[in-house]
This record gives C-alpha cells, sequence and structure tokens, in this order.
C-alpha cells in the first residue's frame, strides 16, 4: 500500500511569508506525528495527534507554528512570519494502534527554504 | 546537554567489514529503542526496534541495549556498499510516544 506522502517536496519562501506543509498519513492510521530535522541533526519532535486532537504539542517551537488535523486524516502544518531559522526538513509520520505494528513511518518531507 | 548523544562520523568501513553504532542517553524513562537508516533526502525508515534491556537479531542487524549504562549499539554484519547511509537511533518513553533522536552517524561502506 502507499506510504505516508508529503507534499511539497520542497517549498522556497520569502521570510515573513506564510506557509502550510500536508501530510497524507497511511490510511487507517490514528497517530500523526510531525519533526523538524536540521542540517546534520536528527529529527526533533513537533507535535503529535491521536486522531483530530493534538495529545502533545509541546515540541512546537512558538505561537508561529501550528498544525491541524480536523477529519483525523490528512494534517497540515502552518508556519506564519516565517524566519530564516525555520529552514528545515520537515518530516511527518504515521502509527497504526496495533501494538504489534507500534512503528512511526516516516514521509520523505519537505524540505523549507526561508530566503 | 542532549538527552541522546550519537557521534555524527563519518563512518567509512570497507566492504564486509562489521560496522558498530552507538548511542548513550541520560533519561532512564526510556523504555523503547529504535534504529533507524537514512538515504539521503529520503524520511528515516525503522531497521530495529527493541522493548528494555537485551538484544535483537534481524538478518545482518543486530540490536543492543544495556540500560544500566544507558547504552545501545547497531551491529552490521558483512557490511555492503548499499548500507551507506545515515543511521539513527530513537527512543520513547512509552508505546506510540513522540521519539527522540541522536544526531545519526554517517556510514560508508567502501566497494
Amino acid at each position: 500500500g502507499a506510504g505516508v506522502s508529503q507534499t511539497p517536496s520542497n517549498k522556497v519562501t520569502e521570510k515573513g511569508k506564510y506557509v502550510e506543509l500536508r501530510c497524507d498519513p497511511i490510511s487507517g492510521h490514528t497517530a500523526l506525528y510531525w519533526y523538524r530535522q536540521s542540517l546534520g541533526q536528527g529529527p526533533e519532535f513537533l507535535i503529535y495527534f491521536q486522531g483530530t486532537g493534538a495529545a502533545d504539542d509541546s515540541g512546537l517551537p512558538n505561537d508561529r507554528f501550528f498544525a491541524v488535523r480536523p477529519e483525523g486524516s490528512v494534517s497540515t502544518l502552518k508556519i506564519q512570519r516565517t524566519e530564516r531559522g525555520d529552514s528545515a526538513v520537515y518530516l511527518c509520520a504515521s502509527r497504526s494502534r496495533m501494538v504489534s505494528t507500534d512503528t512511526q513511518y516516516f514521509g520523505p518531507g519537505t524540505r523549507l527554504t526561508v530566503l | 546537554q542532549k538527552e541522546v548523544e550519537q557521534d555524527p562520523g563519518p563512518l567509512s568501513v570497507p566492504e564486509g567489514a562489521i560496522v558498530s553504532l552507538n548511542c548513550t542517553y541520560s533519561n532512564s524513562a526510556f523504555q523503547y529503542f529504535m534504529w533507524y537508516r537514512q538515504y539521503s533526502r529520503k524520511g528515516p525508515e525503522l531497521l530495529m526496534y527493541t522493548y528494555s534491556s537485551g538484544n535483537k537479531e534481524d538478518g545482518r542487524f543486530t540490536a543492543q541495549v544495556d540500560k544500566s549504562s544507558k547504552y545501545i549499539s547497531l551491529f552490521i554484519r558483512d557490511s555492503q556498499p548499499s548500507d551507506s547511509a545515515t543511521y539513527l537511533c530513537a527512543m520513547s518513553k512509552s508505546s506510540g510516544d513522540k521519539l527522540t533522536f541522536g544526531t545519526g552517524t554517517r556510514l560508508a561502506v567502501r566497494p
């Protein structure tokens, strides 16, 4: 079956602009995670959804970052007033609730460049 | 100090060598330990998943967890050029919880 998909694959924007990054999880996966990976670093947690609600948003760096998952499937990460320091690869992962497959499956990421 | 420490490398080995990759961590609450492989411009892919202390083997890969030392390892036997990638350790406090990653170790296997 299809894996986690993320669009766009690349996004170049100017400082101060608003961006939206989309994640389509694996069908049937109820848990969805957003991570951010800076160059030469491991992914850092941003937010976790269980169904439609944010179960843990402790990783969001500030109030410019917001994420939604209105129907419990697709999620959108929104960044307002982008800054050059927001440049990174934004990774999405999804997970099944079945204990035997308690694995986070990652998408290819969206590479965000803020000029 | 980061919760999870991992030598970034790069590590270069000849084909057929045994590779040892390691991470240390500081938070004793971590219970679930994973190793992910990430190719350039791709998302991380799960290689090994271990709960608590012990060893787990899957083909050429062996994962070891020593909770008393807060130390985890991944061994790759008979390394292949296709193993060239960045290897990320990751851990969580409970099943399904957010993952805390190391910085990743870049591995190059020379033909």
